[in-house]
């Protein structure tokens, strides 16, 4: 059974630092792409970053780029969204989901940004 | 990158067919093959329900249908039954490499 689960969500400081994880099983996680898409409570779902299997290229929304970076351990199964400079508006759950066409994601991890 | 345009809320009765339309630009949905839908329960996590357009990830039912035509993609559902009460968003692949989502629409089974 595919599972994705997500943490390192919290309280944050506005221009603090958090570490997202997303830990992977139930497949072979070194051969797909992974995104990371947020959700601000009550709103709707704004893709932020996706890298492809083996690290070598990622990508980014306008509204992070510079602040978040996205990595993965194949080694570990894990997925990594490092988000830095912190604001208000990035108060959102982030959801860490499979595959180009999304198609299974974690439950999410509660990020609020708020001094 | 701007959010695909979807209606805020549709609503049907049971045993009803509704559409949900997502419009984009050339830039995305009419230029790709690359349009999903969502599901996503209160509180829940999305789920996926239709990819590439018009396919249905195993397990999903057939009485959802997705189509694109232009720029503008539709999801159909069919025979609409109570636990299909949800939002539903639609996504794209861009020419930026990037997916954008719609705003997403509120399905209502009266």
């Amino acid at each position: 059974e595919v599972q994705l689960v997500e943490s390192g969500g919290g309280l944050v400081q506005p221009g603090g630092s958090l570490r997202l994880s997303c830990e992977a099983s139930g497949f072979t996680f070194s051969s797909y792409w992974m995104h990371w898409v947020r959700q601000v409570p009550g709103k709707g779902l704004v893709w932020v970053s996706r890298i492809n299997s083996d690290g070598s290229s990622t990508t980014y929304a306008d509204s992070v780029k510079g602040r978040f970076t996205i990595s993965r351990d194949n080694a570990k199964s894990t997925l990594y969204l490092q988000m830095n400079s912190l604001r208000a508006e990035d108060t959102a759950v982030y959801y860490c989901t499979r595959d180009v066409i999304l198609d299974y994601w974690g439950q999410g991890t509660l990020v609020t940004v708020s001094s | 990158q701007s959010a695909l345009t979807q209606p805020a809320s549709v609503s049907g009765s049971p045993g009803q067919s509704i559409t949900i339309s997502c419009t984009g630009t050339s830039s995305d949905v009419g230029g790709y093959n690359y349009v999903s839908w969502y599901q996503q329960h209160p509180g829940k996590a999305p789920k996926l329900m239709v990819y590439d357009v018009s396919n249905r990830p195993s397990g999903v039912s057939n009485r959802f249908a997705g189509s694109k035509s232009g720029n503008t993609a539709s999801l159909n559902i069919s025979g609409l039954q109570a636990e299909d009460e949800a939002d539903y968003y639609c996504s794209s692949y861009t020419s930026s490499t990037t997916r954008v989502f719609g705003g997403g629409t509120k399905l209502t089974v009266l």
